[in-house]
């Protein structure tokens, strides 16, 4: 079975410039969360997706945001790009409500 | 953002050296994680606990639940080489659908 895939792997972007990050969860899972992961916080809750729904949001800003389609890939998107937004960002699966969470190999977004 | 308090920070042992981690919380958890992290990748799960209490292994790897629902340690016994990465605690609350909180990681370096 083909783990998570997270693309692209690699982004670098202007500050003022939004970018979209895609993920495609395990076959089968219905859910996608995403993470924020900086030296500074470490490993942050963005938002997850649940049959296309956003179940739950972190205390992030309004400038992300996501959506989930019917085929469970995810897409989140940064709009207005701060230098602080560089990070990696990782989307985990999940085959139901909550458990065990599966993560990809993250995208590398760096902000100039 | 929220996190969990995970000791120590870093360790450095020798190889075939057991390890001990752990991770408390102010809040009470359903669920506890225990990922590894190498450099460049998301992180891969290496245990899941879901009862207060239960001690689950995993190969050189044993995790506990702690009965208050707010701790949970990581052993790795006989250590190697690639036990080398960094360990990260993450706890699911009630109701919290795919919301994991992340305790700060534990790098950990073996000298063979």
């Amino acid at each position: 079975k083909a783990g998570v895939t997270q693309t692209p792997r690699y982004l670098i972007k202007t500050r003022g410039q939004q970018v979209t990050l895609s993920c495609s969860p395990i076959s089968g899972h219905r859910s996608v969360s995403w993470y924020q992961q900086t030296p500074g916080q470490g490993l942050q809750f963005l938002f997850e997706y649940f049959s296309e729904t956003q179940r739950n949001k972190g205390n992030f800003p309004g400038r992300f945001s996501g959506r989930q389609f019917s085929n469970s890939r995810s897409e989140m998107n940064v709009s207005t790009l701060e230098l602080g937004d560089s990070a990696l960002y990782l989307c985990a699966s999940v085959a139901g409500g909550e458990g065990e969470q599966y993560f990809g190999p993250g995208t590398r977004l760096t902000v100039t | 953002g929220q996190q969990l308090n995970q000791s120590p920070q870093s360790m450095f042992i020798q190889e075939g050296e057991d390890v001990s981690m752990n991770c408390t919380s102010s809040s009470i958890f359903n669920t506890w994680l225990w990922y590894k992290q190498d450099p460049g990748e998301g992180p891969v799960l290496l245990i899941a606990l879901y009862k207060a209490g239960e001690l689950t292994s995993n190969g050189r790897l044993t995790a506990q639940f702690g009965i208050t629902r707010k701790d949970s340690f990581l052993n790795i016994s006989a250590s190697i080489p690639s036990d080398v990465g960094i360990y990260f605690c993450a706890g699911q609350g009630n109701n919290q659908g795919g919301k994991l909180i992340f305790g700060q990681g534990t790098e950990l370096s073996v000298k063979p």
